[in-house]
């Protein structure tokens, strides 16, 4: 899977629209990109994916450059209920039986905090 | 709609002690999984279930078994505990084994410290 790389840290203003990027530089034609997000003492939470169309749902927006090099997570207004590590997750498809199947390979994250 | 349910939330064992650890998923998922997290990393899958009646070894397997005791149930038994295994264990669920756009939906953890 390929590799991603995302700031440590961000933070935003309540109300205002949170962009969070992730290079994913060496990724290839049939690997998705995941997003997810760990709020403290939870599990992790999905929030998006996508394999080259921008993507948009109830809770973000992923927008993919042209050459799938790069993302950004868009959270529209964030709440400070947004504050959380979130991460960028690239992963191609493995048949059942490999050891990589399943497996997210979650890196350190960005952990976004979001101020009132 | 709870999702997934661990059990317990939280544990404290001395070292050599066994236990299991419950998950159990209301969404007739196909595949479940076990990981855990350690601090200050990401996490690190111990085993899997692609589907009801198979089990196979993640990245870190060593000191764990498991057992898929039905579609909606997967647990993990620790039989002689370390306290290299303390850690924040997270079972997960997705749907469709194999397929890579599928989502996997995680429990709040199992809080475990071995002395």
């Amino acid at each position: 899977d390929a590799k991603t790389t995302q700031p440590p840290s961000m933070d935003c203003a309540e109300g205002r629209a949170a962009n969070l990027p992730c290079n994913h530089s060496t990724i290839s034609g049939n690997e998705y990109v995941y997003w997810y997000r760990q709020i403290h003492s939870q599990g992790p939470q999905y929030i998006i994916h996508g394999l080259k169309n921008n993507e948009t749902n109830e809770m973000a927006s992923l927008i993919i450059t042209e050459d799938r090099k790069s993302s950004t997570l868009i959270l529209p207004h964030a709440t400070l209920r947004d504050t959380a590590v979130y991460y960028c997750i690239v992963r191609a498809f493995t048949n059942a039986g490999g050891t990589s199947y399943g497996k997210l390979t979650f890196g350190q994250g960005t952990i976004l905090t979001v101020h009132p | 709609n709870a999702g997934v349910t661990q059990t317990p939330k939280f544990q404290v064992l001395k070292t050599g002690q066994s236990m299991t650890l419950q998950c159990a998923q209301d969404m007739n998922h196909n595949s479940m999984y076990w990981y855990r997290q350690d601090p200050g990393m990401g996490l690190r899958l111990i085993y899997y279930s692609a589907s009801e009646g198979t089990t196979d070894k993640g990245e870190v397997p060593n000191g764990y078994n498991v057992s898929r005791l039905n579609k909606r149930e997967f647990s993990l038994r620790l039989e002689s505990a370390a306290p290299s295994q303390t850690s924040v264990y997270f079972c997960a669920s997705s749907d469709m084994p194999g397929q890579i756009n599928q989502p996997q939906h995680f429990g709040d953890g199992t809080r475990l410290s071995i002395l």
